[in-house]
């Protein structure tokens, strides 16, 4: 169970296009989704954090209007980079954590495997 | 400010030996710590997530132990395998802030044959 479901899982296109990731939760609810950006041999930088039906909160540093995050339901959240750049090539990772229940904040969160963006 | 510092940043061993990852942490009103597991190219699975109340929890031959009062803690791999050859995180959430968690920079190991 728990399972987490990101697509694509990578994407190669020209500078100025924009680009869209999701994130799915496959067999639980997820209030909260995360989102990563992880450079080759660095842990993940978190970018913003996602809640079902309201804004995203975006991490000091990270253009809101760069990179747009919706979370439109309990088990999808998506990511845009729009007009990417060569600077915006990166591994990109999501991640949910389960509906608060039992365990709240302790509950664990579950990635996605992640989405390798290339522009060229 | 809330710190997650892993050591050794990497780590060879032979196939079937032991290691000790090491993870300490600042953050504080402590939640809980969570040990993950990132093979190449891949995203972070979970391996153990351990509460204030909790000083060790295992998951087959991984074995994580938390000491709350030094806010330290660690991952013992046993017999280790070829695919143990990952980058483990260690990942610490605080009970304030939307539990919001600070990331170490991880362990890479390799385990060689």
């Amino acid at each position: 169970g728990a399972v987490v479901s990101q697509h694509p899982s990578r994407v190669i296109c020209k500078s100025g296009t924009s680009v869209k990731i999701e994130c799915r939760s496959l067999d639980f609810q997820a209030t909260t989704m995360f989102w990563y950006r992880q450079f080759p041999k660095q842990s993940l930088m978190l970018m913003a954090t996602s809640n079902e039906g309201s804004k995203a909160t975006y991490e000091q540093g990270v253009e809101k209007d760069k990179f747009l995050i919706n979370h439109a339901s309990l088990t999808l959240s998506t990511l845009t980079v729009t007009s990417a750049h060569p600077e915006d090539s990166s591994f990109y990772i999501c991640s949910a954590r389960r509906r608060t229940g039992r365990g709240g904040s302790n509950q664990p969160q579950h990635f996605g495997d992640g989405t390798r963006l290339s522009i060229l | 400010k809330n710190q997650v510092e892993q050591s050794p940043q990497s780590l060879i061993i032979l196939e079937g030996k032991n290691c000790t990852l090491q993870c300490n942490y600042t953050v504080s009103p402590f939640s809980n710590l969570r040990w993950y597991k990132q093979d190449t190219g891949r995203g972070p699975v979970s391996l153990t997530i351990m509460t204030f109340s909790e000083n060790t929890k295992s998951n087959g031959r991984y074995t994580a132990t938390l000491d709350a009062d030094t806010k330290q803690s660690s991952l013992h791999i046993t017999a280790s395998q070829l695919s143990d050859s990952a980058s483990y995180i260690c990942v610490v959430s605080a009970t304030t802030n939307a539990g919001k968690s600070t990331f170490g920079d991880g362990t890479t190991l390799t385990v060689k044959p």
